[in-house]
């Protein structure tokens, strides 16, 4: 089954302690993007990556990471994640054109 | 780069009657349309998309539609139903499109009962 995974589903941290979400897709699909979606807003990018290793800045890169080291992983970092951040995150794969995205990762930065 | 403007942001119809969203794009190289359904608590999910060498694409209660000279593109949902009501957001992308799809900010689709 054609699937993307996301982890933690929910998670509530403090600002400045440095966090990662994990993002898998058994697809082998070389693109995948990091998204966040926030009321009114609708979906923003916030990186992509065409391939392993390489990597470029969305619509809304700023206080983000991402590393590409497997086709497979697309991780985001959070270093020093701040309260603007709270958000529902959300990881995408695709080909050519068919998007597919995990279930999200809703985060709370107190 | 790409702008998708969507409307109406919130949409209530009765049920059994049709829904129809509305999206306008800036990029006349985008060439495929996705429309997403995201339901409380998931992601989203495609539920039917368009190439731009197509009018028109019918998939059981729900169609697309695309006028590209317009630059615009539209979902339409007939009988709706309860389990209708959600988020859409429609999308746009050249393709091939390494960067992903540009997203329309959502409608919320409420079907009355």
């Amino acid at each position: 089954e054609a699937q993307v995974t996301q982890n933690p589903r929910y998670l509530i941290t403090v600002t400045g302690k440095k966090l990662t979400v994990t993002c898998s897709q058994n697809m082998n699909h070389e693109y995948m993007s990091w998204y966040r979606q926030d009321p009114g807003l609708g979906l923003r990018q916030i990186y992509y990556s065409m391939n392993v290793e390489v990597t470029d800045k969305g619509d809304v890169p700023e206080g983000y990471k991402v590393s590409r080291k497997e086709k497979r992983n697309f991780p985001l970092i959070l270093e020093s994640p701040s309260p603007n951040q709270t958000s529902l995150y959300f990881c995408a794969s695709h080909g050519a054109y068919e998007q597919y995205f995990g279930p999200g990762t809703r985060l709370t930065v107190t | 780069g790409e702008n998708v403007e969507q409307h109406p942001s919130t949409l209530s119809v009765q049920e059994g009657d049709s829904a129809v969203i509305k999206c306008t794009y800036s990029d006349s190289a985008s060439n495929y349309f996705p429309w997403y359904k995201q339901e409380l608590g998931k992601g989203p999910q495609l539920i039917i998309d368009i190439r731009s060498n197509v009018g028109e694409k019918k998939d059981q209660r729900i169609a697309v539609t695309l006028n590209k000279t317009a630059k615009h593109f539209s979902l339409h949902i007939t009988e709706t139903q309860p389990e209708d009501s959600a988020v859409y957001f429609c999308a746009a992308i050249s393709g091939g499109g390494a960067d992903g799809l540009t997203f329309g900010k959502g409608t919320h689709l409420i079907i009355q009962p």
